[in-house]
């Protein structure tokens, strides 16, 4: 069983506000990333970290941000949430090549 | 670059037929090869690996082998379930590195009909 959890699982809010989605694992994992997943269930590397105080810019370019200053623990931050960031968020971590995921965060913005 | 390359969905299939999803990918190294689960409203799950050329991973009745001369490692089922009504995903890590990454092929939905 894997133990990466995604908070929360459901968020609505308005545009302009300031959100972050939490992501925590109790693997020891070092390497994290957050994909993006659109609606036709494609999913796109937004942002992704190999240990503490490393994080690096996926292949989609995104307007969120992300710090690691703790191992266990990823948050994704959008300053100001738009429609346009509307989407399925969805974190994974792995020690070597295969990567466990959380249940992911659906976010909609009105 | 790394690439995977999954074929066009969604399939429809009936209980009990047999299930063939195919999956090509493009590789500097030497790949690990996996399958993901995604069912609805859920985050993706681990279905099977293959570590090597001629590997066999295989789970829950699903198998693929990593056809290193083909560059392909198609996943098949002898009968499906409505339960394995998820989308499917293909993907890939260079197994040398520390700063591996998985490369996902875009996914494949699969519903079974009772």
């Amino acid at each position: 069983e894997a133990d990466i959890y995604q908070t929360p699982r459901y968020l609505v809010i308005g545009t302009g506000k300031k959100i972050t989605l939490e992501c925590s694992q109790t693997m020891g994992h070092d390497k994290m990333y957050w994909y993006q997943q659109d609606p036709g269930m494609e999913l796109h590397l937004i942002h992704y970290s190999y240990g503490v105080n490393s994080t690096e810019k996926g292949d989609l370019s995104s307007e969120s941000t992300v710090s690691r200053i703790r191992t266990e623990h990823f948050p994704l931050t959008l300053e100001s949430a738009r429609p346009s960031h509307t989407s399925q968020y969805l974190c994974a971590s792995s020690r070597w090549t295969e990567a466990f995921f959380g249940q992911g965060t659906r976010l909609t913005v009105v | 670059g790394n690439s995977v390359t999954q074929m066009e969905g969604p399939v429809t299939l009936s209980e009990e037929a047999f299930l063939t999803i195919n999956c090509t990918y493009t590789a500097t190294g030497y790949p690990s090869l996996f399958w993901y689960v995604q069912y609805p409203g859920e985050g993706l799950q681990l279905l099977l690996k293959a570590t090597k050329a001629d590997d066999k991973g295989s789970n829950k009745g699903f198998e693929a082998t990593y056809r290193k001369e083909t560059t392909s490692f198609h996943l098949e089922k002898g009968s499906v379930q409505v339960s394995d009504s998820a989308v499917y995903f293909c993907a890939l890590s260079e197994s040398t590195g520390a700063n591996s990454k998985l490369t996902f092929g875009k996914g494949i939905t699969l519903s079974v009909r009772p």
